[in-house]
């Protein structure tokens, strides 16, 4: 079965520094996705950054970019400049086409502060 | 707005009550989920409707019962609730056969008392 890890349940950053927050999964699948979403205190879960496994190139989206390991199963975050709206909740998730449907496994989320 | 809509934001319910939550989307995508949000827990999928038909009911208890009248919208029944019900419960949408990811409502935030 697969499952997706984040050992950080919280983690604070100065403003304008970079902050890295951690996700690895576990899976014997070859093809699959993987997707970091902020929860900031609206709620609403949005797409940060998305990283298909066939790929050996980083994904990045402005300031956010991930180090994507596959050999190590590791899919971390990298928020460089942060800002005080990056503060929310995150969530690492893994996505694999199965039974003609894509399913998502979440992380626990790393709760993150950015401080002024 | 962010394309999902979920009503109301808020739910205090007794353990007696019937209420019910809903979702709806004008993205046009053709698949809904429910997800339950629990504090220090993974994202729970609770069910997922495609093409308006339930493809995944992930051994749910029966108090909670969804509906899905066509592609733009989805309920979720509530009955006879227990207080470990209260969560925050996401609505998300997608299209079916994309791997783009899903775009999620913020939530209706149920207490059980």
């Amino acid at each position: 079965a697969q499952t997706v890890t984040q050992s950080q349940p919280e983690m604070s950053v100065q403003e304008a520094e970079t902050v890295t927050l951690s996700c690895t999964y576990d899976t014997s699948e070859n093809n699959y996705y993987l997707f970091w979403y902020k929860q900031p205190p609206s709620r609403q879960m949005i797409l940060v950054i998305r990283q298909e496994a066939y790929k050996q190139q980083n994904a990045t989206e402005n300031r956010f970019s991930v180090n994507f390991q596959k050999a190590a199963k590791s899919f971390s975050l990298k928020i460089s400049d942060s800002q005080l709206g990056d503060t929310a909740m995150y969530f690492c998730a893994f996505m694999k086409f199965t039974s003609g449907t894509y399913k998502y496994i979440f992380g626990t989320g790393t709760r993150l502060k950015v401080l002024a | 707005e962010t394309g999902v809509t979920q009503t109301p934001r808020h739910l205090v319910m007794g353990m007696t009550n019937k209420k019910s939550l809903k979702c709806e989307q004008h993205l046009g995508h053709n698949a809904m989920y429910w997800y339950k949000q629990s504090a220090k827990k993974p994202l729970e999928l609770m069910f997922v409707y495609s093409l308006e038909e339930r493809v995944e009911n992930n051994s749910v208890p029966s108090r909670f019962s969804p509906e899905c009248p066509n592609s733009s919208h989805l309920f979720l029944h509530l009955h006879t609730l227990q207080p470990e019900d209260s969560a925050l419960y996401l609505c998300a949408s997608s299209q079916e056969g994309r791997s783009n990811g899903y775009t999620f409502g913020s939530g209706t935030r149920l207490t059980v008392v």
